[in-house]
């Protein structure tokens, strides 16, 4: 079992504006990193997987970060939209392992 | 294009009653996992499969059972249900390295 470390917990932004929040995760056995989007009453969806210490991936107005050596991801979004609101989940998987483990997430309010 | 397709999407069963939740998934994955959700707690991972034949314990597999015969289909069996394992069920499925893709839940009440 991994601790993994979403934070905040919960956000609420106006329309427009932009944001951020972090998932922490152990650095050592490293292997990838899972962004998921999961709007209420849905199912996850996944943002990106990312693996290299220093990927930067983007989609539309959202993006991620990735250090490996501290332990850490960042997601961007650019310019909220109230569509944007959902919670947002990391999930890092270690090497050797085929399961991940996921973060209680970050709940995404965008106020219109 | 079907992707995971989880049944029933709601049932209520008494303290005690047994039943089978079922996963298929039609893009030849060879990875396929069990979810819950718990308020305030995410996903917890109950029961992995890498393959047909194969499976593997989670986070919180205890009360649970699971089978893989095939590889479009992994079904998930309680057999004495808790008022505990009240939840929303996730199945998904992936490939090796790729991102999961996922059903649209079962929603369990146990009375």
């Amino acid at each position: 079992i991994l601790n993994v470390e979403q934070s905040p917990q919960s956000l609420h932004v106006q329309e427009g504006d932009s944001t951020n929040f972090t998932c922490s995760f152990p650095s050592s056995n490293f292997y990838a990193l899972h962004w998921y989007r999961w709007e209420t009453a849905k199912s996850p969806e996944a943002l990106f997987v990312m693996t290299l210490n220093g990927d930067e991936k983007k989609k539309g107005r959202i993006s991620a970060t990735l250090n490996t050596k501290e332990g850490y991801s960042y997601l961007y979004i650019k310019g909220s939209q109230p569509e944007d609101s959902a919670t947002y989940l990391c999930a890092p998987v270690q090497t050797g392992a085929n399961n991940l483990f996921f973060g209680t997430g970050t709940r995404l309010t965008v106020i219109p | 294009n079907a992707g995971v397709t989880q049944t029933p999407k709601f049932r209520i069963l008494k303290i005690g009653q047994s039943m089978t939740l079922q996963c298929a998934q039609d893009m030849n994955h060879n990875y396929m996992y069990w979810y819950r959700q718990d308020p305030g707690m995410g996903l917890k991972l109950i029961y992995y499969s890498v393959g047909a034949g194969i499976t593997d314990k989670g986070e919180v597999p205890n009360g649970y059972n699971v089978s893989r015969s095939t590889t479009e289909d992994f079904p998930l069996r309680l057999e004495l249900a808790a008022p505990s394992q009240t939840s929303v069920y996730f199945c998904a499925s992936s490939r090796a390295d790729q991102p999961q893709h996922f059903g649209d839940g079962t929603r369990l009440s146990i009375l």
